[in-house]
């Protein structure tokens, strides 16, 4: 069992260029999020879905996009990098019920120049 | 939003010291979660406890929702116990909106 999985693991990007980050899980959570890491400022959401075509803004929603075509995959898209997005990203998915326990992938560790 | 904010800070312990990390919160929750991220980045999530107390091995926690806060116990600190821990919380009915502290980082020395 995969739990989540994130790829790249690490990209060094110069401004201005475009990438996607993907996330993708196999344990048919519903609820899948973007969340990003900067050093002294704990993770700060970006963007959830709670399920295939919805998607909504977290709290550093800009310069980025998500869409939601299946269950399993939740790509990040930056559409013209910016120094600022420098930064470790994390995917996550949960699932809906008694226990809303939040599981990461492994992290992307983004460096733009 | 939502304000979380975790004490201490820093913390460094000699193996097998005991040690108790505080999250407080600043809304009515019904979402609270704590994760530990080691050394290598990974953040596994170590409970889920919107309210109530709860043990796994040398860890447990408690939340006192009405008292807005939770506290995670460790007892018999291993060096493996190092790394970064975080409470995370949702205001009730905003269960999607998870927001972080900024952590707790401990050091376990031999």
């Amino acid at each position: 069992n995969a739990g989540v999985t994130q790829t790249p693991k690490f990209q060094v990007l110069k401004t201005g260029q475009s990438m996607t980050l993907q996330c993708a899980q196999d344990m048919n959570h519903e609820y899948m999020s973007w969340y990003r890491q900067d050093p002294g400022m704990g993770l700060r959401l970006i963007h959830y879905s709670v399920g295939a075509g919805i998607t909504d803004q977290g709290e550093v929603p800009n310069g980025y996009n998500v869409s939601r075509s299946t269950t399993e995959d939740f790509p990040l898209r930056l559409l013209s990098a910016a120094p600022s997005q420098t930064s470790v990203y994390f995917c996550a998915s949960r699932s809906t019920g008694l226990s809303e326990k939040l599981f990461f992938g492994s992290g992307t560790q983004l460096s733009v120049l | 939003g939502i304000q979380v904010e975790q004490s201490p800070p820093d913390l460094i312990l000699q193996e097998g010291a005991n040690s108790t990390l505080r999250c407080n919160f600043s809304d009515s929750v019904n979402n609270l979660q704590w994760f530990h991220q080691n050394p290598w980045g990974q953040l596994i999530n170590l409970f889920y406890i919107p309210s109530g107390t709860k043990q796994n091995g040398r860890l447990s926690a408690t939340t006192v929702a009405t008292e807005r806060y939770s506290l995670l116990y460790i007892s018999s600190s291993q060096t493996t116990d190092s790394g970064v821990y975080f409470c995370a919380s949702a205001i009730t009915g905003t269960a999607s909106k998870l927001t972080f502290g900024t952590g707790t980082r401990l050091q376990v020395t031999l």
